[in-house]
């Protein structure tokens, strides 16, 4: 099992420039989370999908789009990028609830730079 | 709306005595859970600990343990023994146990381990 993998690891976009973030995960899992970390800050929820063709935003949405056209995947698009979208960005994703200590598993993390 | 504060940005611990990282969360919710990542230098997210606001029990993982006293709104977690290993952010978070079950995470304790 590879968990949630995260493809690229790292990038650097132009102001204006767009770009697709990509997050896989094995575990058949019904919750996928993308969540965006800056320096000195936990992270926070941007879009989330509860299942397979279902998307919502969370807290911070602005500037970003997201797909969830098969339940193993969870796009981030990124249509005109500006340097405040300059962060970390997680992955996360989880079982259909089953109550108790089920925790949320996460991606290595893209490193994006918005020059 | 939930909201986490961990009022420590930074802890500095000798090697094997014990450290407290506090957290303090806001709800309305009657269910939710409490969670405790470590973030080391690497970036990766790493699960430690969990506690359901119906445990009665303090959780317990190897040296870690959860102090959870629900009257206060409090999750401190507490690391036994420290290692050099346990050098880290560390962020407490909460999760939200219907609809989207998102984390919700504080702004991080960053602890240092010296020999």
């Amino acid at each position: 099992n590879a968990g949630v993998t995260q493809t690229p690891k790292f990038r650097v976009l132009k102001t204006g420039q767009s770009m697709t973030l990509l997050c896989a995960q094995d575990m058949n899992h019904e919750y996928m989370y993308w969540y965006r970390q800056d320096p000195g800050m936990g992270l926070r929820l941007i879009h989330y999908s509860v299942g397979e063709g279902t998307t919502a935003k969370g807290e911070v949405p602005d500037g970003y789009n997201v797909s969830r056209l098969k339940k193993q995947n969870f796009l981030l698009g990124l249509e005109s990028a500006a340097p405040s979208q300059t962060s970390v960005y997680f992955c996360a994703s989880s079982r259909r609830p089953a109550g108790g200590g089920e925790t949320q598993y996460f991606g290595p993390g893209t490193r994006l730079l918005v020059l | 709306a939930q909201k986490i504060t961990q009022t420590q940005p930074g802890m500095f611990v000798q090697e094997k005595e014990a450290v407290t990282l506090d957290c303090t969360y806001d709800t309305s919710d009657q269910s939710y859970g409490l969670f405790w990542y470590k973030q080391p230098s690497s970036g990766e997210m790493i699960f430690l600990i969990y506690q359901g606001s119906y445990d009665e029990q303090n959780a317990t993982e190897g040296r870690y343990s959860l102090n959870f006293q629900k009257a206060r709104k409090s999750a401190n977690l507490v690391i036994s023994a420290s290692q050099l290993g346990d050098s880290a952010m560390y962020f407490c978070a909460m999760r939200e146990d219907t609809g989207r079950r998102a984390l919700t995470f504080g702004s991080g304790t960053r602890l240092q381990v010296q020999p």
